[in-house]
């Protein structure tokens, strides 16, 4: 079954290093997105992505964050300064298009995370 | 802001119980609502989508209902087994974005 997947597993930094993280969708999905979960608290929201721009980000989303679909497979999430406070499991996500329908009215399937540590 | 409920936070059931866990939003203009499974320290797996046309979904044992002008969901798990202990995460749809609750936590004991 097909399935987005996500490297690395888990990334170490030091405060102000740049990080990337790396997910390969799910292979005929055109929408992408990032979400973080720090540690005990709610899965958020940080962007969607769609015909090559971002299409909806969150107030988290600001300038130190950057996203990217480099070739027709990765989609990356790029933080340019690391902070402690970015320390979280970043997930990506993909969907679908129903024919003839909307994006937001499909079903998100999620990869297995990065855990990020910033120390 | 729309904002996401689930309620208990925490749940503890014999094995073959069946159970409901409950999701609450407050805007209900939303298009659907999906709701996870988060096993500790991974990612998350869709268990169902429900269309905001739709009033339930159902997938094997679990059945999810949908009520929009009250702004709740629930998740019955029917006959819960040991390999149904995780957290269980719902979230609303009003655009791109999944706003997720925090989660409730099963644990079902043999």
């Amino acid at each position: 079954e097909p399935e987005v997947t996500q490297t690395p597993s888990h990334q170490v930094t030091q405060m102000g290093q740049e990080v990337i993280l790396r997910c390969v969708p799910i292979s005929n999905h055109l929408y992408f997105y990032w979400y973080r979960q720090i540690l005990g608290q709610k899965v958020e929201f940080l962007v969607s992505f769609y015909n090559n721009e971002i299409s909806e980000k969150s107030e988290i989303f600001d300038d130190q964050f950057s996203v990217e679909r480099p070739d027709g497979s990765n989609f990356t999430l790029k933080i340019r300064s690391t902070k402690l406070e970015d320390s979280a499991m970043y997930f990506c996500a993909s969907s679908d298009r129903l024919a003839g329908g909307r994006s937001s009215y499909n079903e998100q399937f999620f990869g297995p995370g990065t855990r990020l540590t910033v120390l | 802001k729309q904002e996401v409920t689930q309620i208990p936070a925490a749940l503890s059931v014999p094995e073959g119980e069946n159970l409901v866990l409950n999701c609450s939003f407050t805007d209900s203009a939303i298009y659907n609502l999906q709701w996870f499974r988060q096993d500790p320290g991974k990612g998350l797996t869709s268990l169902l989508l429900i269309q905001s046309s739709q009033r339930e979904q159902t997938s094997g044992r679990l059945n999810a209902s949908l009520d929009k002008s009250s702004g709740r969901s629930t998740l019955y798990i029917a006959a819960s087994q040991p390999g149904d202990s995780a957290t269980y995460l719902c979230a609303a749809r009003r655009s791109e974005k999944l706003v997720f609750g925090k989660g409730t936590k099963l644990t079902v004991n043999p």
